[in-house]
């Protein structure tokens, strides 16, 4: 049973660039949480969603990122015009229904770095 | 709220045992331990519901303190395997059913 799935592991980027992170949850999760990590700091929330809808955005930028998850195909977070601030680890987790006592399955991350 | 969690760092010999400490300033209604390796996912160890329940596999458990709005690891006879950052992530009571709040993590260390 594979686990969550992300790609690319490693993204370097020129700032103006864009950025574009795929999550793959794990057979039988129809729920994608992004969560962002930056060095020697904790897990920051930022965007829930089901299948074709976004459920809680709040923690996410109001300008320059977007996030979604298709009927068909990965979640795609998507960082437009990237500055160097964007410079983090980026976690998708998955889990089969959004309650507090799921668990929350984490992918391997996308490294992003912007030059 | 971000739950503080302590010690920040701990290093630890082979066999040796260790308390990891997760609060949170608002009531808890669920706290959710994960292990990250440098590089790594995060791992999802255990989840403790309100109702000071104590979990556990192995050698590490865990309880949960209401009252003192509090979670401990627990990690007995310490396995190099053990090394890693330690995050506890709570849901408040009264807040979303999905949305995980993280500490900023405990380093441990387990030296042979």
């Amino acid at each position: 049973n594979a686990g969550v799935m992300q790609n690319p592991r490693h993204l370097v980027r020129r700032r103006g660039q864009e950025a574009r992170l795929r999550c793959s949850p794990m057979k039988g999760h129809s729920h994608v949480y992004w969560y962002r990590q930056l060095p020697e700091e904790g897990l920051k929330f930022m965007v829930y969603l089901q299948k074709e809808n976004i459920i809680d955005e709040s923690g996410m930028p109001k300008e320059r990122f977007s996030a979604e998850f298709p009927k068909e195909g990965p979640s795609i977070l998507r960082i437009q015009q990237v500055v160097r601030g964007d410079s983090a680890a980026y976690f998708c987790a998955s889990s089969p229904i959004g309650a507090i006592q799921e668990t929350q399955y984490f992918g391997p991350g996308t490294r992003l770095l912007v030059l | 709220q971000q739950p503080v969690q302590s010690p920040q760092a701990v290093i630890l010999r082979e066999g040796e045992d260790a308390v990891i400490n997760c609060s949170s300033s608002k009531a808890l209604y669920s706290v959710h331990w994960y292990r990250q390796k440098h590089g790594e996912a995060p791992v999802f160890l255990m989840i403790l519901l309100k109702g000071g329940e104590q979990k556990g596999h192995e050698k590490i458990s865990a309880s949960f303190n209401e009252k003192k709005q509090q979670s401990s690891l627990y990690l007995t006879a310490s396995q190099l395997s053990y090394s890693g950052t330690y995050f506890c992530g709570t849901h408040n009571s009264g807040g979303s059913n999905y949305k995980l709040t993280f500490g900023k993590g405990t380093l441990l260390t387990v030296n042979p």
